[in-house]
């Protein structure tokens, strides 16, 4: 089973609007913590926000919030007043539990790519 | 705002050639790793390395890998005898714990076997 699932291979949003990019999420681990990264065309990986597991809030950074519903297993994350800069691919990824020490890789989704029209 | 740094950024070899694959994490984090690319698919994980070795590694990660840290500040990855499907984008990222940090990422390496 996929541990990261992006379920939208493409979306595209109007500029100035509000868009949601989603991500579930499977493990059994009850400490993990996930994350948003943006790789533009260019090709770096941009970290975004993180929601660990026993945040009771939900994540926000600037124009991008985390949508975390545990039960649910999603953190959805959303992307208000889209710009044309946002247009970039977007990939959720998880770090699961104390997986031993000094090892906290990340698990990748498959990513969305995101296209904002003018 | 530092930075994870990667040269070089683009690197083409000949098939069976041994690459060396460069970054300079950030300079307080004590977490490292590598991840790999390949064209149009997800991001995977390679190795990570902590208090100078490795902790963790997966199975992508084999004898034909190695990891060094040589001088306190350069964070390499060796690959001998390159073949075809090691072409990838080859990102290095760092963090300063393990646990609620995040793992920032260098621009990357894009490695070409031809």
């Amino acid at each position: 089973a996929q541990k990261i699932t992006q379920t939208q291979p493409g979306m595209f949003v109007q500029e100035k609007e509000a868009v949601t990019l989603d991500c579930t999420y499977d493990t059994s681990d009850q400490s993990y913590g996930l994350f948003w990264y943006k790789q533009p065309s260019s090709g770096e990986m941009i970290f975004l926000i993180y929601q660990g597991s026993y945040d009771e809030q939900n994540a926000t950074e600037g124009r991008y919030s985390l949508n975390f519903q545990k039960a649910r297993k999603s953190a959805n994350l959303v992307i208000s007043a889209s710009q044309l800069g946002d247009s970039a691919m977007y990939f959720c990824a998880m770090r699961e539990g104390l997986s031993g020490a000094g090892s906290y890789q990340l698990t990748f989704g498959k990513g969305t790519k995101l296209s904002v029209i003018p | 705002e530092p930075e994870v740094t990667q040269t070089p950024s683009h690197q083409v070899t000949q098939m069976g050639q041994e690459v060396i694959l460069r970054c300079v994490p950030i300079s307080n984090h004590l977490y490292f790793y590598w991840y790999r690319q390949i064209l149009g698919q997800k991001v995977e994980f390679l190795v990570s390395f902590y208090n100078n070795e490795i902790s963790e590694k997966s199975e992508i990660f084999d004898d034909q890998f190695s990891v060094e840290r040589p001088d306190g500040s350069n964070f390499t990855l060796k690959i001998r005898s390159t073949k075809l499907e090691d072409s990838a984008m080859y990102f290095c990222a760092s963090s300063m714990d393990g646990i609620n940090q995040p793992q920032h990422f260098g621009d990357g390496t894009r490695l070409s076997i031809l």
